[in-house]
């Protein structure tokens, strides 16, 4: 039974490339998000969407495009990938854009980019 | 923005011993502080949970505290065993322009010794 599920699982690319990550939830959530987890372990939150409109959208290079096709889903695509993409990203979801609730996490896509 | 700090990075206890992890945020407008465990390779989960009108909270051996006037919360585990070996991160989050906004720590790696 699985809540938030993220594809691929593991993402080996070279520089330059182009490569999306899919996210989808099966809790019926209407808030969504993006996380960058870098080797220090230090989680970032990069994008949130409500209901397919975004609503946060921290400092990050516009080669990361966001899109969501319905609530249910998430995607991440990264263009032009650097050394400095390589990083766990993590989907997660929550029940409503505000009060304040858990955010469930996807297991994770770790891309490592050489 | 918030700012969210978390110390120690890392604490090694004794199988038995009690772990004690703090939190200073910034922001104090931030109104629900949750604190997520993440084991190795997998993903972040909540375990417990505080809102500003509450001063502590207690699920068997966990416990949070929070002191709003100071800008802090603890999140203390008792009788420690292995498997609460983990990366523990706090995070505060706030309603901002009608969507939750969630800050998190840099995040405390626990080691408990058997």
């Amino acid at each position: 039974d699985t809540a938030v599920s993220q594809t691929p699982k593991y993402l080996v690319t070279q520089m330059g490339n182009d490569k999306s990550i899919k996210c989808e939830q099966n809790l019926g959530h209407d808030t969504m998000y993006w996380y960058k987890q870098d080797s220090k372990k230090f989680l970032k939150i990069m994008f949130s969407y409500n209901n397919k409109e975004l609503i946060i959208n921290e400092t990050v290079p516009n080669r990361f495009s966001p899109k969501s096709p319905d609530k249910a889903h998430l995607n991440l695509h990264i263009n032009s990938l650097e050394l400095g993409d390589s990083a766990v990203y993590f989907c997660a979801s929550s029940q409503g854009s505000t009060g304040l609730r858990e955010q469930y996490f996807g297991p994770g896509t770790r891309l490592t980019v050489t | 923005g918030e700012n969210v700090e978390q110390h120690p990075s890392t604490l090694s206890v004794q199988e038995g011993d009690s772990a004690v992890i703090k939190c200073t945020y910034s922001d104090s407008a931030s109104n629900y502080f949750p604190w997520y465990k993440q084991e190795l390779g997998k993903r972040p989960q909540l375990i417990i949970d505080i809102r500003s009108n509450v001063g502590e909270k207690k699920d068997q051996r966990i416990a949070v505290t929070l002191n709003k006037t100071a800008k802090h919360f603890s999140l203390h585990i008792t009788e420690t065993q292995p498997e609460d070996s983990a990366v523990y991160f706090c995070a505060a989050s706030k309603d901002s322009g009608g969507y939750q906004k969630v800050t998190f720590g840099t995040g405390t790696k626990l080691q408990v010794i058997p």
